[in-house]
């Protein structure tokens, strides 16, 4: 079973732009990899922010972006809200099939 | 405005058979994949699996042999079985289409003796 990581914490200054990243122990993430992120605040279900590496939801605020970066999968988000603080989480998936892996997370403070 | 519901138990012992049902009211029930994900306790996400209206299913490689995942789409629900289920399956369970970013409430279910 691959490894997906990304960063255990970050912070981020309100008005800031930060990069969340996700990568695989299989080497660089590709668009065969389907990435979805996710956003998830304290009790509450996660929601779809991204699905197929860079395509919104319509609830996706503009401020954030998808992409692939140096071999990974990278959220940015650009002018950081108080309301954007929470745990994001990348999705991945392998072997051309829908086997998917997701990442550890990255809880993500606005301070 | 679609809305998945989530029933099924919240507490059972180890050995016991994990059963919890999806109710998806409000729209299209095919052409999407239906996925069911857990989080234990302060961790993170785990997904299990998933089906669509076809009944074509995937599984987590971890948990295959364990997990069933089934489609009902007269009642337009899908339902997740785990048997042998210990206390590291203790987890808030979510159905969800991730695609469209529905989502059930969440069950919490606990393995306890």
């Amino acid at each position: 079973q691959a490894v997906v990581t990304q960063e255990p914490s970050l912070t981020v200054s309100p008005g800031g732009t930060v990069t969340l990243t996700c990568g695989t122990s299989t080497g660089a993430v590709t668009p065969g990899h389907y990435v979805y992120w996710f956003q998830q605040k304290p009790g509450q279900a996660p929601r779809t922010l991204f699905y197929d590496t860079r395509n919104k939801h319509s609830w996706t605020p503009a401020r954030f972006s998808g992409s692939l970066l140096g071999g990974k999968a990278a959220l940015t988000l650009s002018g950081a809200q108080p309301e954007d603080e929470a745990d994001y989480y990348c999705l991945l998936s392998y072997t051309g099939a829908r086997n998917w892996v997701f990442g550890g997370g990255t809880k993500l403070t606005v301070l | 405005q679609v809305q998945l519901q989530q029933r099924g138990a919240g507490l059972l012992k180890p050995s016991e058979t994990l059963s919890l049902t999806c109710a998806v009211d409000g729209g299209s029930f095919s052409g999407y994949y239906w996925s069911w994900i857990r989080q234990p306790p302060g961790k993170g996400l785990e997904w299990i699996g998933e089906i669509n209206h076809s009944g074509d299913t995937n599984y987590n490689p971890s948990l295959k042999g364990r997990v069933t995942i089934s489609v009902d789409t007269s009642r337009t629900q899908f339902s997740l079985n785990l048997n042998s289920v210990t206390a590291a399956d203790t987890a808030v369970y979510y159905c969800a289409s991730v695609d469209e970013d529905y989502w059930g409430q969440g069950t919490l279910v606990t393995v306890s003796s």
